[in-house]
């Protein structure tokens, strides 16, 4: 069956520093990828898509990279402050435009 | 740009009644719009796509007739809960893309639904 998986632990990490989420997936051929950042109570706000013919996207302090044969992609935050403490989710879609959510990873980032 | 709100921000109600969600894209017309449902600590999970002008499609072991779904504008989708037991009290959101850009989605704040 389809799986997403992402870290369910918590990440803590110490500002300034890098974070890095992975996203692995297995039984998916995923035309693009998502990673959408949520708060508490709210809903998830879109960060970054990256495509299947493409290795890696930057926008900011944030980086994806998308590697199809590991089937895995990657997330860093890099000099990373207090403010980017929340979930982040990654989404796939295989085709048409519907996303499956992997269960987040939490990410705290500490003074 | 791309702004997405859904009223109300959050509901309780008495187990039997029906709750309407409202989903609504600002400043841009949305062919396509999602509905999830989340409960704490898990993931989004998709309970239908709703098209303009048509029947939403809904998931796998979704009750259509329980979870009404009307898509009658380029900018409003509702979502109405019917005869809600306290099973069905979890987090509602809703996302739209942009005719423009089919690729993305953009979420709705969601609204928290209580039943009794």
């Amino acid at each position: 069956s389809q799986k997403i998986e992402q870290n369910s632990e918590a990440l803590n990490i110490q500002e300034g520093k890098t974070a890095t989420l992975t996203c692995n997936y297995t039984n998916y051929s995923p035309a693009y990828l998502q990673w959408y950042r949520q708060d508490p109570g709210r809903g998830p706000v879109f960060l970054l898509l990256i495509r299947e013919n493409e290795k890696e996207k930057r926008k900011e302090r944030l980086k994806v990279t998308f590697d199809t044969t590991l089937k895995q992609s990657l997330f860093h935050i890099t000099a990373s402050q207090p403010a980017d403490s929340a979930t982040y989710l990654c989404a796939l879609t295989g085709g048409g435009n519907k996303l499956t959510f992997g269960t987040g990873t939490q990410l705290k980032v500490e003074l | 740009g791309a702004v997405v709100s859904q009223h109300p921000s959050w509901v309780i109600c008495k187990s039997g009644t029906s709750v309407k969600i409202e989903c609504r894209s600002l400043d841009f017309q949305a062919t396509t719009m999602f509905w999830y449902r989340q409960f704490p600590k898990q993931s989004l999970m998709l309970m239908a796509t709703s098209n303009e002008g048509s029947k939403a499609t809904y998931e796998q072991g979704v009750e259509k007739d329980k979870f009404l779904i009307n898509h009658a504008s380029l900018t409003l989708s509702t979502l109405t809960v019917t005869s809600a037991h306290p099973e069905d009290s979890s987090f509602y959101i809703c996302s739209a893309s942009d005719s423009g850009d089919t690729d993305t989605q953009y979420f709705g704040p969601g609204t928290r639904l209580t039943v009794l």
